[in-house]
């Protein structure tokens, strides 16, 4: 079936550090791929999103490379700042985006 | 776009009672979704209404709970005879239902069922 892995959290990072977040999916059709972050107490924000091979989706200074042959959609940032800290969800959506399937969530601390 | 709406941000139940939850999603947006999140988990799919219509639910919906979009545009999400395993965080999500639409999420009603 169609799913999403994301790397485990905590990712623990100090201010300007560079960031990865891994991310995986497996889809039987062409699904298109998103990132969304949420902050302590609110609900999910659209970070970025690709919706076909080789796209990069970029936002806020962060990036997400479509890659079909590795089937990855990974989450970088090349200087963290406090702000940052939140969850990261990787997320893919097929069959003409009536359904979208969400990875577990990956916690980011970014230390001053 | 005043963003999606939802009712209440809490509710704290006693096992066995009724809730209802409300989502008003942003007013263009034709298709609704319903989440529930539990603690360090992603989002996990409950059901969809296309309008007025819904389209697709989950087997995670048991018979205890029931949704509605009566005139496609808010919506309320009953969970009868609450369980304790209940407990979670509830998110509605919109879409515009066409090209690339992502999901804008509400802020979520958090259930505590004691």
């Amino acid at each position: 079936g169609d799913s999403v892995t994301q790397m485990e959290g905590p990712v623990t990072l100090s201010e300007e550090a560079f960031l990865t977040i891994n991310c995986t999916y497996t889809a039987t059709g062409y699904p298109s791929l998103f990132w969304y972050v949420q902050y302590p107490g609110e609900g999910l924000q659209l970070l970025l999103k690709a919706t076909k091979a080789d796209d990069k989706g970029s936002n806020k200074g962060f990036e997400a490379t479509y890659r079909k042959e590795t089937t990855s959609f990974h989450l970088e940032k090349g200087s963290v700042q406090v702000s940052d800290s939140a969850v990261y969800f990787c997320a893919l959506s097929v069959d003409n985006f009536n359904k979208f399937y969400f990875g577990s969530g990956t916690k980011l601390n970014v230390k001053p | 776009d005043t963003g999606v709406s939802q009712n209440p941000r809490h509710k704290i139940t006693k096992r066995g009672q009724n809730v209802t939850f409300r989502c008003d999603p942003i007013s263009e947006h034709n298709r609704l979704y319903w989440y529930r999140q539990t603690l360090g988990q992603g989002p996990e799919f409950l059901t969809y209404f296309q309008n007025e219509a819904q389209l697709e639910k989950s087997r995670l919906l048991s018979d205890r709970f029931s949704a509605e979009r009566p005139k496609g545009s808010f919506s309320t999400l009953e969970i009868q005879r609450t369980e304790q395993g209940d407990s979670a965080m509830y998110l509605c999500a919109s879409s515009a239902g066409q090209g690339s639409s992502p999901l804008h999420f509400g802020n979520g009603t958090r259930l505590t069922v004691t």
